[in-house]
């Protein structure tokens, strides 16, 4: 069955990069796209950015600047790396499968929240 | 960026009302509208994608209908487990944009 799995550190300092990764069984990453969503505390959820199916990216401009979104097709892994974090980057960080017609989320990850704070 | 607006904000219904909530883009989507359920601790769940296709698993009292920069999602008959905050989402323009949500109570 689709699953996906986001794991990373909990607790960063602000200016440092945080590296997600998400590990997805179930499907392939040649054929489907994956997404990462930001939800911080108690608050709605922001599209950060999907590597698809081909390896290209698309990232959300208020990010694009500090993001990058690769993969290891190998490894069945997604990688989110965001640097220069800020407090205000605290959230729950979602991995979630994206079909390009149909939108982002048939499937996600349990979610991994981080913390930034000094 | 397209802006998602939501209404209303928080929804108090009974157990067999029929629910509405209604998802208003800043400019034309084409009907690339998804409508998302999340609870409290749990990742979101896909409903509608496309404005009305209902996605597999997902009990058919969820419909979704609009066109253009109107959306809405109907919920025929509340059951006590449809609590829970809802999100529209368009994937018609980069950046890909959600709504702020709905939350929705059981009276």
């Amino acid at each position: 069955q689709v699953q996906l799995e986001e794991s990373g550190p909990g607790l960063m300092q602000p200016s440092e990069t945080l590296s997600l990764t998400c590990t997805v069984s179930g499907f392939s990453l040649t054929s489907n796209g994956v997404g990462w969503v930001r939800q911080p505390l108690g608050k709605g959820l922001v599209w950060m950015g999907t590597i698809w199916a081909g390896g290209s990216t698309n990232y959300n401009s208020a990010v694009q600047s500090r993001l990058s979104i690769s993969r290891d097709t190998s490894k069945s892994q997604v990688f989110l790396k965001m640097n220069s974090l800020q407090p205000e980057d605290t959230g729950t960080y979602y991995c979630a499968r994206h079909r390009a017609t149909e939108g982002i989320g048939d499937y996600w990850g349990q979610g991994v929240m981080v913390t930034v704070s000094s | 960026d397209i802006q998602m607006t939501q209404s209303p904000s928080l929804l108090s219904a009974s157990v067999g009302d029929r629910v509405t909530i209604n998802c208003k883009a800043s400019q034309n989507i084409n009907k690339y509208l998804n409508w998302y359920q999340q609870k409290l601790g749990e990742a979101p769940k896909l409903l509608i994608y496309n404005t009305n296709n209902l996605q597999t698993g997902i009990p058919s009292r969820f419909s979704g209908s609009g066109s253009g920069t109107d959306y809405t999602l109907t919920i025929s008959s509340l059951q006590p487990e449809d609590f829970g905050t809802y999100f529209c989402f368009q994937h018609n323009s980069w950046p890909l944009t959600f709504g702020s949500g709905t939350k929705l109570e059981i009276k």
